[in-house]
């Protein structure tokens, strides 16, 4: 199985800083990387998938980039609205995983 | 495009559900639909997939304990949990993939199942 790792675990900042994620996976997939949005007692939403392509629902703050094992989910200019836990996820094979996800929260 | 998760609820360890997903705005019979789980407090896990030729993949976890399948005329995906143990107790989402490539682009909003005696 592909194993995928996220850091940081949790951060925090404040309105208008520029955030950044990553993710790693144990073994090359390529882009088959997708990114999910989830706010408290919510079901996850697909906020960028093959790595760097923009859910239509989401602003362009938003945008990822990486390939092989390595991964990035960057917020340009945090907003409110934006607090949440991300979580990566491989589609390159079945089981799919998701990493353990990064809080962002208010400083 | 809605999905709506039915079903869940308090059982026993050893007990069976069965979590519905009614879906509306789509088709689920040309979509891959996956079930995917969240244990209170802690990260998503994928569960199994359906793909629209009705090929079928279970994580490890829930292989030969659970199965997914389909009502076309519902328009309905389903989830037979059998031999359920403490640590399948999660919220269980339905999600679509529309792209065709593993992504989950809809998600329901989630139904509740506790194991626990």
């Amino acid at each position: 199985d592909i194993q995928m790792t996220q850091s940081p675990s949790s951060l925090s900042a404040s309105v208008g800083d520029r955030v950044t994620i990553t993710c790693r996976a144990s073994q090359s997939i390529s882009t088959y990387l997708n990114w999910y949005q989830q706010k408290p007692g919510k079901a996850p939403k697909l906020l960028i998938y093959a790595a760097s392509s923009l859910q239509n629902e989401f602003p362009s703050r938003f945008s990822g980039s990486g390939s092989g094992t390595d991964f990035t989910l960057t917020i340009s200019s945090l907003q409110p609205e934006d607090f949440a836990t991300y979580y990566c996820q491989q589609s390159d094979s079945i089981p799919f995983t998701f990493g353990p996800g990064s809080k962002v929260d208010i400083k | 495009v809605q999905l709506v998760e039915s079903g869940g609820g308090l059982i026993q360890p050893g007990g069976s559900l069965r979590l519905s997903c009614a879906a509306s705005g789509s088709t689920v019979s040309s979509n891959y639909m996956s079930w995917v789980r969240q244990a209170p407090g802690k990260g998503l896990e994928w569960v199994s997939i359906l793909y629209s030729g009705g090929t079928t993949y279970y994580a490890d976890s829930v292989r030969g304990r659970f199965t997914i399948s389909r009502n076309n005329s519902k328009n309905t995906l389903y989830l037979q949990m059998n031999s359920l143990r403490v640590e399948d107790t999660a919220v269980y989402y339905c999600a679509r993939d529309s792209k065709g490539d593993d992504t989950f682009d809809i998600w329901g909003q989630g139904t509740m199942v506790t194991v626990s005696s």
